[in-house]
């Protein structure tokens, strides 16, 4: 049973805000979500991570509803460079629970000009 | 941000021949290390889990004998693939657990840039 859930592939224009939705009906109560970025030949990069509500940093936000069954990527106004695959995971990130990442298959956003 | 280093970053070899694959945390201590491999146009997919001073844990269908995996101190792990065939020509990616002081990257993965094995 696949941990999450998320679109194959979206497509934007340069400037526009991109919204990437992931479902994760089965989250745990002490799974924590977490976003990568992956460009051809690279390993992920850490974007953001959250538990609950919003979490916003320099470069997305992450919005999750109460029920943390879904997750929301927001990136705000793409560029060209933002052109990558997006992962994301649900995994314990607790010392005593801690959880191997598993990845599903991403989805690929395709910026345009 | 922490990193995460992999040597070689490419390596070509010949069908038969066993390849060493380095990964390591640069500035963090890290017990807990993690090998995937990718395909092209595919998923990360997780090889094993390899934990400092004791075994590794494989998953499901990997060859613990033919991907011999080594974590002899807090900030290096070693994959080696042996007696390597074309089927075996990948994309690996290691990850390091943070596991060294609390903060705000505590127990948080990172990744290493990935090593490309091609198989001749």
């Amino acid at each position: 049973l696949a941990k999450t859930t998320q679109p194959i592939s979206m497509d934007s224009y340069e400037g526009q805000e991109v919204n990437i939705t992931c479902s994760h009906n089965n989250i745990a109560t002490n799974d924590y979500i977490t976003w990568y970025q992956q460009f051809p030949s690279q390993g992920p990069r850490f974007i953001i991570q959250g538990y609950k509500t919003k979490v916003t940093n320099e470069v997305a936000s992450l919005f999750i509803p109460a029920d943390r069954k879904s997750s929301t990527l927001s990136l705000p106004r793409v560029s060209l460079s933002d052109t990558a695959v997006y992962y994301c995971l649900v995994g314990d990130i607790s010392d005593s629970g801690y959880s191997t990442l598993t990845f599903g298959k991403g989805t690929m956003l395709l910026v345009s000009p | 941000g922490a990193v995460v280093s992999q040597h070689p970053s490419w390596v070509i070899c010949k069908s038969g021949t066993s390849v060493k694959i380095e990964c390591r945390s640069l500035d963090f201590q890290a017990t807990t290390m993690f090998w995937y491999r990718q395909f092209p146009k595919q998923s990360l997919m997780l090889m094993a889990t390899s934990n400092e001073g004791s075994k590794a844990t494989y998953e499901q269908g990997v060859e613990k004998d033919k991907f011999l995996i080594n974590h002899a101190s807090l900030t290096l792990s070693t994959l080696t693939v042996t007696s390597a065939h074309p089927e075996d020509s990948s994309f690996y990616i290691c990850s390091a657990r943070n596991t060294g002081t609390s903060g705000s990257s505590y127990n948080e993965q990172f990744f290493g840039p990935g090593t490309r094995l091609t198989v001749l």
